[in-house]
C-alpha cells in the first residue's frame, strides 16, 4: 500500500499477557523498523529488517520481546510476559534506499496499555 | 551514541506569528528528517533534509551539516500548526539506519 499500516490501534494487557503488534510496510520498501515512544517525548529503537533479515537488533531488551518480518506477511513485534514499564506507543516504520535516500515514513502506532 | 537537541522545548504562539526551532546534534549525520507530532499521534513527515534548504508551503527547513545543526522555519502558523515536532536523525557511521529523535519542541498557536 502506500502507507504503513499497523494493527491494532489499541491494545490492553493484563501484566504478565502476551501482546502482538502487527505492521505491514509500504509496498516496495524493503526495510522496517520498530520505535517505542515512552512517555511523551522520548522514542526509543527497538529493532530493523531488510527484508526479512534482523538489519539492527541493538535497541531490543530480548529477554522478552521479539519481531519477525515473514515473506508475504505482515511484520510482527512480540512481548511475552508484559510489564507495567511496557505501556507505550509502538511506532513501525518503513524505508527505500533509492541512490543515496532512505527516508522513513511512519505508521499510525499500536497504544499497549499494561494494567 | 549520537546527541541530538532541539530548542526550545515549548513555544507558544499568536496564530499568523513566524517562528524557528532548532536541532543540534553531535556528529555527522547521514539522513535528517523533520516531523510533526499531531494533537491525535501521528507522526507526519516534513522534511528529508540531511542538507541544504528546503520549502513546502509555510514550512520551510536548512541543514548546515558541517555545523551540525538544522532549522525548521514555521511561517504565519495556524492553530492546525499545534503539536510536537521531532527533529531525528542517522548516525553517519556506526549507527545502523536507524533514527534517533531529538526531545521535541512542543507548539501551541493560539488564536
Amino acid at each position: 500500500g502506500e502507507e504503513v499500516a499497523q494493527t491494532p490501534k489499541h491494545l490492553v494487557r493484563g501484566e504478565g499477557q502476551k501482546a502482538k503488534l502487527y505492521c505491514a510496510p509500504i509496498k516496495g520498501h524493503s526495510y522496517v523498523f520498530w520505535y517505542q515512544q515512552v512517555l511523551k517525548n522520548e522514542f526509543k529503537f527497538l529493532i530493523s529488517f531488510q527484508n526479512e533479515n534482523v538489519f539492527d537488533e541493538t535497541g531490543m531488551p530480548k529477554e522478552r520481546f521479539s519481531a519477525k518480518c515473514l515473506p508475504n506477511s505482515p511484520c510482527s513485534l512480540e512481548i511475552q510476559a508484559t510489564k507495567l514499564e511496557d505501556s507505550a506507543v509502538y511506532f513501525c516504520a518503513s524505508s527505500q534506499w533509492v541512490a543515496v535516500f532512505h527516508e522513513q515514513y511512519f505508521g499510525p502506532g499500536t497504544r499497549l496499555t499494561v494494567t | 551514541g549520537i546527541q541530538v537537541e532541539q530548542s526550545p522545548p515549548d513555544l507558544i504562539l499568536q496564530e499568523g506569528a513566524n517562528s524557528t526551532l532548532r536541532c543540534n546534534f553531535s556528529d555527522s549525520v547521514n539522513n535528517l528528517q523533520w516531523f510533526h507530532q499531531n494533537p491525535w499521534g501521528q507522526l507526519i513527515n516534513l522534511f528529508y533534509i540531511p542538507s541544504g534548504t528546503k520549502q513546502n508551503g509555510r514550512l520551510s527547513a536548512t541543514t548546515v551539516a558541517t555545523e551540525r545543526y538544522s532549522l525548521l522555519y514555521i511561517s504565519s502558523s495556524q492553530t492546525t500548526d499545534s503539536g510536537v515536532y521531532f527533529c531525528a536523525v542517522e548516525r553517519l557511521t556506526g549507527g545502523g539506519n536507524k533514527l534517533t529523535f531529538g526531545t521535541g519542541t512542543q507548539l501551541k498557536v493560539e488564536l
